[in-house]
């Protein structure tokens, strides 16, 4: 069965720095998510992304992120100047008809 | 603004017995109402959803009701077994937006 893939699954970083967090979509599926999950918090939205631009974003999701669909199989989030606050697991997520699939999660580590 | 509220936060019960999870959510545009579960440091893995024009929906051992008078929807899990232990997210959305706004989640433990 087809499953959304993340890469890394862990990255540590110095605050300030840049990260970009990669995403491999189920193939056939239009729509991608990316949400996030601080240490034993709930999962938050933080953009969608549909037909190559976003559909809709959070108050989470400034102007230090970003998403970008490179080519036809990646999506990615970058984060350009990393906080403290930004350490959490960051799920992507694809969707077909009106389910959400989650890969596995980075989790991100800003020290 | 949108919110789901999920109770209770942490639910103990031993195998063979039941389990119940409820969710209240604000929006009353939402119509389509997942369940996750997630295990300690896994992806959410879809359980069960349940759309607005139902009001229960069975698979096995897992049953979801939907009032949407209320705002309510519950998770029901019957005859629990230890794997079922982990965290449970409700969530909700609405077609035309369709982020999925969760829950804060159920730890729920099945002792032998």
């Amino acid at each position: 069965e087809p499953e959304v893939t993340q890469t890394p699954s862990h990255q540590v970083t110095q605050m300030g720095q840049e990260v970009i967090l990669r995403c491999v979509p189920i193939s056939n599926h239009l729509y991608f998510y990316w949400y996030r999950q601080i240490l034993g918090q709930k999962v938050e939205f933080l953009v969608s992304f549909y037909n190559n631009e976003i559909s809709e974003k959070s108050e989470i999701f400034d102007d230090q992120f970003s998403v970008e669909r490179p080519d036809g199989s990646n999506f990615t989030l970058k984060i350009r100047s990393t906080k403290l606050e930004d350490s959490a697991m960051y799920f992507c997520a694809s969707r077909y008809q009106e389910t959400q699939y989650f890969g596995p999660g980075t989790r991100l580590l800003v020290l | 603004g949108e919110n789901v509220e999920q109770h209770p936060s942490t639910l103990s019960v031993q195998e063979g017995d039941s389990a119940v999870i409820k969710c209240t959510y604000s929006d009353s545009a939402s119509n389509y109402f997942p369940w996750y579960k997630q295990e300690l440091g896994k992806r959410p893995q879809l359980i069960i959803d349940i759309r607005s024009n139902v009001g229960e929906k069975k698979d096995q051992r897992i049953a979801v009701t939907l009032n949407k008078t209320a705002k309510h929807f519950s998770l029901h899990i019957t005859e629990t077994q230890p794997e079922d232990s982990a965290v449970y997210f409700c969530a909700a959305s609405r077609r035309n937006t369709d982020k999925l706004i969760f829950g804060t989640g159920t730890r729920l433990q099945v002792f032998p």
